[in-house]
């Protein structure tokens, strides 16, 4: 098992800019990627491979990854980047962190 | 565009059973790995099952192992997860997630489909 961990909330002025954080013993050494979720709609892949944004994807979103943490950063926050946030890495099988609730303020 | 279309949830009761279904259109479904990953209700994503795109290899969390089986008709272009042994824990929303081409995470995902355990 891998574990997975992410501040339960993050808070960010609009337009300023947001980070959150994925911890996992060397994480830097594994593929982070990063899910937004509004409520009661599926997940978005929004980050994958520590730092590539998917077709689609805002150039505000971006990630970073190493040593102990991963990391999204959400520049230049909208009212419409509040959403639940999750990462993920494979290590053997599956792992999501405990998701971040972004509020925009 | 890729369409993942859930199908099949519901009440049941504890020990009951159920089969969740998932329509794939708009790639060559029988070219990507396919998951279940669920959601409990007011909880983060946790992922289910994975079966590989010709089904020679199926992986389960510990927590459904013998219970659940995934499996797919490639013919069909659909994904399926039959439940037995239904328990309360597994009341969760499902989603069916695509596997992005030689790479694991989830690159595409259906709307999802609850499932409620519950006497």
């Amino acid at each position: 098992s891998y574990e997975l961990t992410q501040p339960l909330s993050v808070s960010v002025a609009l337009g300023q800019t947001a980070r959150i954080t994925c911890g996992g013993n060397n994480i830097g050494s594994k593929n982070v990627h990063w899910y937004q979720q509004k409520p009661g709609q599926a997940p978005v892949l929004v980050i994958c491979r520590d730092s590539i944004r998917p077709s689609g994807i805002p150039e505000h979103f971006s990630g970073s990854n190493s040593g102990n943490t991963a990391t999204l950063t959400i520049s230049r926050a909208q009212a419409d980047d509040e959403a639940d946030y999750y990462c993920q890495v494979w290590d053997s099988s599956t792992f999501f962190g405990g998701g971040t609730k972004l509020t925009v303020l | 565009e890729v369409q993942l279309v859930e199908s099949g949830g519901g009440l049941v009761k504890p020990g009951g059973s159920l089969r969740l279904s998932c329509a794939a259109s708009g790639f060559t479904f029988s070219r990507y790995n396919m998951n279940w990953v669920r959601q409990a209700p007011g909880k983060g994503l946790e992922w289910v099952s994975v079966i590989s795109s010709s089904s020679d290899y199926i992986y389960y969390t510990d927590s459904v192992k013998g219970r659940f089986t995934i499996s797919r008709d490639n013919a069909r272009t659909s994904l399926y997860l039959q439940m037995n042994s239904l328990r309360a824990e597994d009341t969760a929303v499902y989603y069916c997630a695509r596997d992005a081409y030689g790479d694991k995470y989830f690159d595409s995902w259906g709307q999802g489909t609850l499932v409620t355990v519950s006497s």
